[in-house]
């Protein structure tokens, strides 16, 4: 069964810090994998997108790294600020978009 | 910043109302979907189009129906409001090949009362 599994469920963090969020799926054949974020109310906007061959890609303090061989995926967000409080998505293609729970990220001064 | 657009961005409407919720994109982007998010959770997919005159049920059964008679139009539309479809909505659009971005719209926030 394809599947898109993203931990944790939610997460707190202080004004500055790192965290990392994690995605792991099942779904194939794999085409490409996407980070989104999405803001309380709105649609999600896509951060980064990865295909089988990519490792790591980053967009300004979001780095998300992919291994095909585990099926895993992480994105990493440095020094957080108050504006990254919001929901990351992990999507995965193969033909269809399968869609992850999301993680909820709250980031506190 | 993509180009497509919701409208309303929010409605609060009674029971046995009917609604439609618009969808339109300038990005000619042959595919459209219609997801529905309860808050805090996943996105469902409830109605897709691969372009003109032709629209798909999702993964989640809905009430609602969609009709595509122009590539950037795909409004979605609910004959009889019921408490059960308050939701917020959500609209996307891709390029035919799936493996291409979608964009997505602010989504409309629907309350039946």
């Amino acid at each position: 069964k394809n599947q898109v599994e993203q931990s944790p469920q939610s997460l707190i963090i202080l004004e500055g810090k790192n965290c990392t969020l994690q995605c792991n799926y099942t779904v194939s054949p794999f085409s490409n994998l996407r980070w989104y974020k999405q803001d309380t109310g709105r649609g999600p906007v896509s951060l980064t997108i990865m295909t089988f061959s990519e490792n790591t890609k980053s967009n300004g303090r979001y780095t998300a790294t992919l291994d095909a061989d585990t099926k895993q995926s992480s994105l990493h967000i440095t020094a957080s600020q108050l504006s990254d409080s919001a929901s990351y998505i992990c999507v995965v293609s193969a033909g269809q978009f399968y869609f992850g729970t999301g993680t909820s990220l709250t980031v506190i001064p | 910043e993509a180009d497509i657009y919701q409208t309303p961005r929010y409605l609060v409407i009674g029971t046995g109302k009917k609604i439609t919720l618009e969808c339109s994109q300038t990005m000619g982007h042959d595919k459209m979907y219609w997801y529905q998010q309860d808050p805090g959770m996943e996105l469902h997919l409830i109605h897709y189009s691969y372009g003109v005159n032709s629209t798909e049920k999702g993964d989640l059964s809905s009430e609602s129906t969609v009709s595509r008679i122009r590539t950037e139009h795909f409004p979605l539309t609910l004959e009889s409001a019921r408490p059960s479809h308050t939701s917020q909505y959500l609209c996307a659009s891709s390029e035919w090949d799936g493996s291409y971005e979608q964009y997505f719209g602010p989504g409309t926030r629907l309350t039946v009362t």
